[in-house]
């Protein structure tokens, strides 16, 4: 079945940059995103991209994503304090009507000073 | 705009009652996603409704139920509570299908089952 993992923690010192790696099993996905949750709240979209694309840049966020090995990373550049939080990789299918996103367990970003 | 908004925001059961938690999507979206967040699991679909009709179910026991009404607004129901029901339950709305549109998360109700 449809599976997403990713790594549970990265803690990273402010300044550098970090990677979050996200592996997916649907070939047939569609769309990939990047949510984020910051404690005690919902999620909030920080980007997506469409299967068709390798790469995609916003402001300090870079996606870049290799099909062939179904991979998927999110680089935050000049990370901050404030980009402390629980990061999740998700998948969406164009080809099942209604279908929801399926989400990996997320991965903690830590970010020291 | 204001976003998606769910109530209660906390809410403290005991085994066996029933709960129904509401939610509200951005105005004009007419899809509705709910997810079960817990540690163990993480995100895990419940369902989605799209124009009054539940489009999509996921892997849970038919306690869990939902309905959307006219407005879009949602609601879910879980009966006979179990202590592995304590989750934060979040909801998310998009103007189209969940999976190939942006979907906006609430801030989710938290559900304690004692």
């Amino acid at each position: 079945g449809e599976d997403v993992e990713q790594s549970l923690f990265l803690s990273v010192r402010e300044g550098d940059s970090s990677v979050i790696n996200c592996t997916y099993t649907d070939s047939s996905s569609t769309y990939l995103y990047w949510y984020k949750q910051e404690p005690g709240a919902g999620l909030q979209l920080l980007t997506y991209i469409f299967s068709n694309m390798d790469m995609k840049q916003d402001q300090r966020l870079t996606v870049l994503l290799n099909k062939k090995d179904k991979h998927l990373s999110l680089r935050i550049a000049d990370t901050q304090t404030g980009d402390s939080a629980i990061y999740f990789c998700a998948e969406g299918n164009l080809n099942q009507a209604g279908t929801a996103l399926i989400f990996g367990k997320g991965t903690t970003l830590s970010v020291s000073s | 705009k204001a976003g998606v908004t769910q109530t209660p925001r906390y809410l403290i059961k005991t085994r066996g009652q029933q709960v129904t938690l509401s939610c509200s999507p951005i105005s004009g979206h007419r899809s509705v996603s709910w997810y079960q967040q817990t540690p163990g699991q993480g995100l895990q679909f419940l369902f989605e409704y799209f124009s009054e009709t539940q489009r999509n179910k996921g892997n849970f026991p038919g306690r869990f139920s939902g309905r959307q009404f006219s407005n879009s607004r949602s609601e879910m129901n879980v009966s006979t509570l179990e202590l592995g029901d304590s989750a934060l339950y979040l909801c998310a709305s998009s103007l189209g299908l969940a999976g190939i549109n942006e979907q906006f998360f609430g801030p989710g109700t938290r559900l304690t089952v004692l």
